[in-house]
């Protein structure tokens, strides 16, 4: 069975700063790799997803994530956050083939201060 | 396309009382999944429609809940003789399963968050 481990439940930054969310996923099979974005009472928002190729995905808004095989991770970065990117993250995995269930970590809340 | 929609966005309601939510899906997509997420924890997977066929059930999903897609488009999720421990959002999701197999994007609702009282 799969699991995802999101080490920090919450992340204060301040405006500008760089900020790196980790998620760590365990898997005996093959991967693919989601980070979602939850603003107050929204649904969830696909962020960035590897599916394959090159091991560094990017967002239209500036995140990046990078998929690291050997150290079974996929932590989320940006070089410099605004207010408007506090929300709550969620690592998500799923395998390929077989199950097309999504398995979630717990969620990181980023807060972005002034 | 306005995206996946659910219905309604609130419930309340008393403990032992049937509560029905409906999701409705972007309408090409034919696949169509339920998750539930309680207060500080990631989603969790419930079960899975491809088009009116439910092809996987988690183990979460006691005897108290169904669900069904009837015509493979709209989904309905029923929890019968509710318990103050199925408090959660409820989320629906959908994506595409094109002819490559491969995995595609799931898209997200708003959520239905139920509180039983």
């Amino acid at each position: 069975a799969q699991s995802v481990t999101q080490l920090d439940s919450q992340v204060p930054v301040f405006e500008e700063a760089p900020v790196e969310l980790r998620c760590n996923y365990s898997s005996s099979v093959s991967v693919y790799l989601f980070w979602y974005v939850q603003y107050p009472n929204q649904g969830l928002q696909l962020l960035l997803k590897y599916l394959s190729g090159s091991t560094l995905v990017e967002s239209i808004n500036g995140f990046e994530a990078e998929f690291n095989k050997s150290q079974t991770s996929f932590h989320l970065r940006k070089p410099s956050v605004h207010i408007s990117d506090t929300a709550e993250y969620f690592c998500a995995v799923t395998t390929f083939p077989g199950s097309e269930k999504l398995v979630f970590g717990k969620g990181t809340k980023l807060t972005v201060n002034p | 396309d306005t995206g996946v929609s659910q219905d309604p966005r609130h419930k309340i309601t008393k403990r032992g009382q049937n509560v029905t939510f409906r999701c409705d899906p972007i309408s090409e997509h034919n696949r169509l999944y339920w998750y539930r997420q309680t207060l500080g924890q990631g989603p969790e997977f419930l079960t899975y429609f491809q088009n009116e066929a439910q092809l996987e059930k988690s183990r979460l999903l006691s005897d108290r809940f169904s669900a069904e897609r009837p015509k493979g488009s709209f989904s309905t999720l029923e929890i019968q003789r509710t318990e103050q421990g199925d408090s959660a959002m409820y989320l629906c999701a959908s994506s595409l399963l094109g002819t490559s197999g491969d995995q595609e994007t799931q898209y997200f609702g708003p959520g239905t968050r139920l509180l039983v009282l």
